[in-house]
């Protein structure tokens, strides 16, 4: 069955720290897609990547970075230097392809960032 | 502005009372899903549909209903609602899924429903 595990429950940095959020999926599809998505305090969920899984470069945006290792089937999410406004829940998720037939998104329980002035 | 919208945004309402939640977006997209969102348990899908008048249940489609009856509207209907249907839903759009189900998902703002 397809999963996502983030292990970190909750994270508490300083500004300006770097912090790396942990995405670990299992699936048995050849093909599919990872996402991160971004819940910040006021509740809605904002997308911030989606990467297939035939592009294992790394992806910088920013002071966002993400590494995606088809080896460990991983795919974690860094902040460089973060900031109080980056407190959020962060949410990593797996498409399900079944042929395309639902373009279903399996969550990971979200990992909560708190960052401290 | 490209958007999914979702009203009401808070709602509490009392066991067996029907509710419904509407959903449109305004980007012709061709599928809409809905999720809720429970602590501990991250996100799972209730309903989605491909297209008008193609509705198809998710992974917690037990007391819900979904109708699809126009592109841009999706409603999320709880005939006789329940206290464990307490919980925060989102409406999500994007366009009709490829080969590897990739199309990115843009979610509504989400609506917090108690049921007491």
């Amino acid at each position: 069955a397809q999963k996502v595990t983030q292990a970190q429950t909750e994270i508490s940095v300083v500004e300006k720290e770097d912090v790396t959020l942990d995405c670990v999926y299992e699936t048995r599809d050849t093909t599919y897609y990872l996402f991160w998505y971004k819940q910040p305090p006021s509740g809605e969920l904002v997308f911030l990547i989606r990467r297939n899984s035939f592009d294992e470069q790394n992806e910088i945006s920013g002071r966002y970075s993400w590494n995606f290792q088809k080896s460990t089937s991983s795919f974690n999410f860094t902040i460089t230097a973060s900031q109080v406004v980056d407190s959020a829940v962060y949410f990593c998720a797996l498409s399900e392809s079944l042929g395309g037939a639902t373009n279903k998104l399996i969550f990971g329980t979200g990992t909560l960032l708190a960052v401290q002035p | 502005e490209a958007q999914v919208t979702q009203n009401p945004r808070y709602l509490i309402t009392v066991t067996g009372k029907k509710l419904t939640v509407t959903c449109s977006q305004n980007m012709n997209h061709e599928y809409m899903s809905w999720y809720r969102q429970d602590p501990g348990l991250g996100l799972r899908q209730i309903y989605y549909s491909m297209n008008v008048e193609v509705t198809d249940k998710g992974d917690v489609p037990e007391g819900y209903k979904v109708s699809r009856k126009e592109k841009r509207n999706f409603p999320l209907i709880l005939e006789s609602p329940s206290p464990n249907q307490t919980s925060l839903y989102f409406c999500a759009s994007s366009l009709l899924p490829g080969l590897a189900g990739s199309d990115t998902q843009y979610f509504g703002p989400g609506t917090r429903l108690t049921v007491l």
